[in-house]
């Protein structure tokens, strides 16, 4: 089985700070593991993902995630927030292969930026 | 650049009442899923679908629940009999042969 953990359900920043959101994982194998965000009223969007390439994973909007197989960590980071990315962050993680590769999700993080 | 789209946006239905949710995946992508989010939760797996069947199910998704492609485009999730608890964000994705899967805005239904 697999598992995701969010640590902090709210992390709250002021503009131009450093973004850091945690993700631990727990795979039986060497999983896939994405950030989607979701903005109010909205679907999921991803973010990034780590499919078994490079362990530093950039994604969109200045976002980077690296992989930590030692920590089973895949924490997302952002240099310096803006007020646009106040939203709800989710970790995911599946299997590379086999059944249907159901993504597994974190509770989440709410992000808040402020000025 | 392709979507994933699901109608209607929001379903109010009353309990006992039988649901439909629609999906049209990116045209072609071969793999289909179904998630819920209720209200402050976080998503849940409901449903895998590949080769016009389902691959992997839920312990959510029980004899209430079905999933259909009726044609080359639509995916529907289908609830038979809603109840209170049904009431949720329900999420369409699909992929192709790569991880990534691109998830639809959702429908949210509200089971009075």
């Amino acid at each position: 089985a697999q598992s995701v953990t969010q640590l902090g359900s709210h992390v709250s920043v002021s503009e131009g700070a450093l973004v850091l959101l945690r993700c631990n994982y727990s795979s039986s194998v060497p999983p896939y593991l994405f950030w989607y965000v979701q903005y109010p009223n909205q679907g999921l969007q991803l973010l990034l993902k780590y499919t078994s390439a490079a362990t530093l994973v950039k994604g969109i909007n200045g976002f980077e995630a690296e992989f930590k197989k030692s920590e089973t960590s895949f924490h997302l980071t952002k240099p310096s927030a803006h007020m646009s990315d106040a939203a709800e962050y989710f970790c995911a993680v599946t299997r590379p292969t086999g059944g249907g590769n159901k993504l597994t999700f974190g509770t989440g993080t709410q992000l808040k930026v402020e000025l | 650049e392709p979507e994933v789209t699901q109608t209607p946006s929001h379903q109010v239905t009353q309990m006992g009442q039988e649901v439909i949710l629609r999906c049209v995946p990116i045209s072609n992508h071969l793999y289909f899923y179904w998630y819920r989010q209720i209200l402050g939760q976080k998503v849940e797996f409901l449903v895998s679908f590949y080769n016009n069947e389902i691959s992997e199910k839920s312990e959510i998704f029980d004899d209430q629940f079905s999933v259909e492609r009726p044609d080359g485009s639509n995916f529907t999730l289908k609830i038979r009999s809603t109840k209170l608890e049904d009431s949720a964000m329900y999420f369409c994705a699909s992929r192709t042969g790569d991880a990534e899967q691109y998830f639809g805005p959702g429908t949210r239904l509200t089971v009075t």
